[in-house]
């Protein structure tokens, strides 16, 4: 069955760096067919997408967060990672990884509340 | 930029139906997918490509795409399908729409 967990800090300073990770099991990140993705809800909000990763490296971005985000992946630890640089209170948010599909989600982490404060 | 359309909220008298629309231009012509969450928890995926139910997930919801709209029916609405629900597209990448709060009476 396949489960993805995020993890990292859940308190980031302003200007500084999120880093998250998502940690796959019951399927192997380098073998699938898939994109794994990072979505966000800042609280009472709606859903967000970040950005994309293949497991060959291949990415691409919310145009409005390019500027800022990162997404890489390790098949040797079955991970992948998200990381958004320059934070502030409006980043704030839910982070959830998920399984990409053709086109839509249908597996996704708990979700990892990420609160920027100082 | 391509925008999708929800309803800030539904309501549906318990054992009855509800509809959650999702406009956008043309969408008839996109792959709509439909998310339900609720408080607290992930998103769980409920329909995809219009009208495909994933495994696990109950007949009473269903889908359809046409013109400009595209629509979530829950048939017998249960007080737990009270949730946040969201459409979603791929327009060059994936884009949600802003979600409709379905409350059920």
């Amino acid at each position: 069955q396949l489960q993805l967990q995020e993890s990292g800090p859940g308190l980031v300073k302003p200007s500084e760096t999120l880093s998250l990770t998502c940690t796959v099991s019951g399927d192997s990140i380098s073998s699938s067919s898939y994109y794994w993705g990072w979505i966000r809800q800042p609280p009472g909000k709606g859903l967000e997408w970040i950005g994309s990763i293949y497991y060959g490296g291949s990415t691409y971005y919310n145009s409005s967060l390019k500027s800022r985000v990162t997404i890489s992946v390790d098949t040797s630890k079955n991970q992948f990672s998200l990381k958004l640089t320059s934070v502030t209170a409006a980043d704030t948010a839910v982070y959830y990884c998920a399984r990409q599909g053709s086109g839509w989600y249908q597996h996704w982490g708990q979700g990892a509340l990420v609160t920027v404060s100082s | 930029s391509y925008e999708l359309t929800q309803p800030l909220s539904v309501s549906v008298a318990l054992g009855q139906t509800a509809r959650i629309t999702c406009g956008g231009n043309n969408i008839g012509s996109k792959n709509v997918h439909w998310y339900q969450q609720r408080p607290g928890q992930a998103p769980v995926l409920v329909i995809y490509r219009d009208t495909n139910r994933p495994s696990g997930i109950p007949e009473r919801f269903s889908g359809s795409n046409s013109g400009n709209t595209a629509t979530l029916t829950i048939s017998g609405a249960q007080a737990g399908d009270e949730a946040d629900y969201y459409c979603q597209v791929w327009d060059s990448s994936p884009l949600f729409g802003g979600g409709t709060k379905l409350t059920v009476l």
